[in-house]
């Protein structure tokens, strides 16, 4: 199947910083890609649909401001935290579509202190 | 809303086989999903049905819908302890043709040598 990096895998930070997360398509070019966060022992929950060329779609409850979503290329989104605080410390996943199917990177760990 | 069903919790004896059972609510989903993650990874693919289909089969994995029902399953075969992980249902949602996917709490199979 098609794969899909993330960078960093981990990331921890003070409180009140900004983190970007980069999301890669590595061998097929992907108009829409998705973010997810997901708690311990919790399903996934979508936070944003991130459209190459426009704004992304959030879901309802996800404050844009504080997750700042930029698509840039076909292969490349990017999901910026600003001001980080330890609620905002999760493990995020993001997705691209390729045609009827999506495929998953490996995550990021965020550990806000 | 769309929503998505899934036992918490399978375990079984190596060589066994797994049957892990989902439920959906949207009557016009087109494709579902199942995905395997293992801890602190993303998801895995693992296979897909198209909702026009009752059943799908793909080495040690079978796939059957009752559209019917709204019922969906995911049997592995011969289960093995490297098949212990989480495992997730989902579907494709049909809000603006994005492919959004909506999961369900995700299945846990521990598999006992």
């Amino acid at each position: 199947g098609a794969v899909v990096s993330q960078h960093p895998s981990w990331v921890i930070c003070k409180s009140g910083t900004s983190v970007k997360i980069e999301c890669r398509s590595l061998d097929f070019q992907a108009t829409t890609m998705f973010w997810y966060r997901q708690f311990p022992k919790q399903s996934l929950m979508l936070m944003a649909t991130s459209n190459e060329g426009s704004k992304a779609t959030y879901e309802q409850g996800v404050e844009k401001d504080k997750f700042l979503i930029n698509h840039a290329s076909l292969t490349l989104s990017t999901l910026t935290v600003t001001s980080a605080h330890p609620e905002d410390s999760s493990f995020y996943i993001c997705s691209a579509r390729d045609f009827n199917e999506q495929f998953f990177g490996p995550g990021t760990r965020l550990t806000v202190l | 809303g769309e929503d998505v069903e899934q036992s918490l919790f399978l375990s079984v004896r190596e060589g066994d086989s797994s049957v892990i059972n989902c439920t959906y609510t949207d009557s016009s989903s087109t494709y579902l999903y199942w995905y395997k993650q293992e801890p602190g990874a993303g998801l895995q693919l693992l296979t897909y049905i198209f909702s026009n289909m009752d059943m799908k089969q793909d080495q040690r994995l079978t796939v059957l819908l009752n559209k019917k029902d709204k019922h969906l399953s995911l049997r592995i075969a011969d289960t093995q302890t490297g098949d212990s992980a989480i495992y997730f249902c989902a579907e494709s949602s049909r809000s603006g043709n994005t492919g959004k996917l909506i999961f369900g709490q995700g299945t846990t199979l521990q598999v006992k040598p």
